[in-house]
C-alpha cells in the first residue's frame, strides 16, 4: 500500500539539542498526525493537524501542516532522555483510498544524557 | 478510565494453529482497526471496521480474519494460512474513519 516518506530514519542526539523530522507525500492530504511509540507499547497521538499552514504545539513539541498539503514537520525542542522512541507520521489523503490513514516508516530517536 | 485493551500481551502459537487476539474499547468509537508491525516496516493495516457487522480488508488481510459483532469488540484471528505470523499486533479505534486513531498496547505473537 501507499506510504509516506519520513525522514530521517534514525537520529542520535545529545540531551538538550533540538530535533526536526518530516514527512512528505506525492499527493494532497487533509489531515496530518504525529505519534510516538515507546518500546513494547502502542503509538500515542502527539499532535493532529487539519489545516494547511497550521502550526500546533504540545509542550516542547511543535508540528506544522505544510502549505502545499503534501508535507508535515515535527520539531522537539530541548530534548530529554524520555523523548527516546519511534515517531510516526500519518496522513489522511484528500480523495479515494476509502479514507484510510497512510503511515510513514518512523523516525527512531535516541538521546544521549 | 476509557481506553483500548488488547489481550494477551504475549501469545505463542504452534505451527498449524489458529489464534485469536482480543481487542476491546470503551471509548464508544465506531471505527476499529488492526495493524501488524514488523521491525523497520512501520504499521501495516490488516482489517478495519467502520461500523458494527461490517469490516473491510486492509493491505495485508491474507491469513487473517475478523468479526465485529459488538461495537466495543474487534477480535483478530491469525489463521494457519498466515505463514509468517510472528509480529507485534496493534489494535486501534477512532470516532469515525477520518478521525485520529487511538491505540492499545499491542500483542506480541510468536511461533513455537
Amino acid at each position: 500500500g501507499q506510504q509516506l516518506n519520513q525522514s530521517p530514519q534514525s537520529m542520535f542526539i545529545q540531551e538538550g539539542e533540538d530535533v526536526s523530522m518530516n514527512c512528505t507525500s506525492s499527493s494532497i492530504f487533509n489531515t496530518w498526525l504525529w505519534y510516538k511509540q515507546d518500546p513494547g507499547e502502542g503509538p500515542v497521538l502527539l499532535i493532529a493537524l487539519y489545516k494547511a499552514g497550521e502550526l500546533t504545539s504540545n509542550g516542547r513539541l511543535t508540528a506544522q501542516f505544510g502549505i502545499t498539503r503534501k508535507d508535515s514537520f515535527l520539531n522537539i525542542s530541548a530534548s530529554i532522555p524520555s523523548d527516546v522512541g519511534i515517531y510516526f507520521c500519518a496522513g489522511l489523503p484528500n480523495a479515494g483510498n476509502n479514507r484510510k490513514l497512510i503511515w510513514g516508516l518512523g523516525t527512531s530517536l535516541a538521546v544521549n544524557p | 478510565d476509557g481506553g483500548i485493551t488488547q489481550s494477551p500481551k504475549y501469545l505463542f502459537r504452534k505451527e498449524g494453529q489458529n489464534v485469536t487476539l482480543s481487542c476491546e474499547q470503551n471509548l464508544n468509537h465506531d471505527a476499529m482497526y488492526w495493524y501488524r508491525q514488523d521491525p523497520g516496516q512501520g504499521l501495516r493495516l490488516i482489517y478495519y471496521s467502520q461500523i458494527v457487522n461490517d469490516f473491510q480488508k486492509g493491505d495485508i488481510a491474507e491469513g487473517y480474519s475478523v468479526s465485529r459483532e459488538k461495537k466495543e469488540s474487534f477480535p483478530l484471528t491469525v489463521t494457519s494460512a498466515q505463514k509468517n505470523p510472528t509480529a507485534f499486533y496493534l489494535c486501534a479505534s477512532s470516532t469515525q474513519g477520518d478521525q485520529p486513531q487511538h491505540f492499545g498496547d499491542g500483542t506480541r505473537l510468536s511461533i513455537l
